[in-house]
């Protein structure tokens, strides 16, 4: 069963704007993490933000900022102010705290263009 | 640099050759992962290490063997691929929060 889902394979932006990336995860863990990376064209994964599910305030860093909805298990991203650079493959991703150790599983991803 | 360094970053082989991926951290991290990441599916966890000892096996083929000598470095043994196994083969390493991820070893199978 898929545990992330990203409905978005593609994003357009105009540069300034702001823009929301969807993520919905589905896990039974009480204790979980969430992430968000970025992937530009050379290939590295790059982390952004870092939401804990027992974190009561949405996670901010800097333009990035996550959209942590609980109940509705969804861990959306914010980017404001998009810049050309952010042009980019966006990964939603979860690490379960199971006992094998912090398994770190990813969506398939939303490819992002901000236009000038 | 994220402190994970992957080598080589492009390799191209035969179908009958015998490669080996590595991957090295540095970071104090426990837990290194591989995982493969195609044109046609999400990023793939292939393999978890956990204190040295394998503890996620995603229903890899065994053409893919995976070898962690010791906390810092992890290995790919690879042989008999198949043209479908070409994509970007990633590492990542992690201690309790997010994974740190090397650039990546694209691998090219013809």
């Amino acid at each position: 069963a898929q545990k992330i889902t990203q409905t978005q394979p593609g994003m357009f932006v105009q540069e300034k704007e702001a823009v929301t990336l969807d993520c919905t995860y589905d896990t039974s863990d009480q204790s979980y993490g969430l992430f968000w990376y970025k992937q530009p064209s050379s290939g590295e994964m790059i982390f952004l933000i870092y939401q804990g599910s027992y974190d009561e305030q949405n996670a901010t860093e800097g333009r990035y900022s996550l959209n942590f909805q609980k109940a509705r298990k969804s861990a959306n991203l914010v980017i404001s102010a998009s810049q050309l650079g952010d042009s980019a493959m966006y990964f939603c991703a979860m690490r379960e705290d199971d006992t094998g150790g912090f398994k770190t599983i990813f969506g398939a991803g939303t490819r992002l263009f901000v236009k000038a | 640099e994220t402190g994970v360094t992957q080598t080589p970053r492009h390799l191209v082989m035969g179908m009958t050759n015998k490669k080996s991926l590595k991957c090295e951290q540095h970071l104090g991290h426990n837990a290194m992962y591989w995982y493969k990441q195609s044109a046609k599916k999400p990023l793939e966890l292939m393999f978890v290490y956990n204190f040295k000892e394998q503890t996620e096996n995603n229903s890899v083929p065994s053409r893919f063997s995976p070898e962690c000598p010791n906390s810092s470095h992890l290995f790919l043994h690879l042989h008999t691929l198949q043209p479908e196994d070409s994509a970007l083969y990633l590492c990542a390493s992690s201690q309790n929060t997010e994974a740190f991820f090397g650039q990546g070893t694209r691998l090219t199978v013809v």
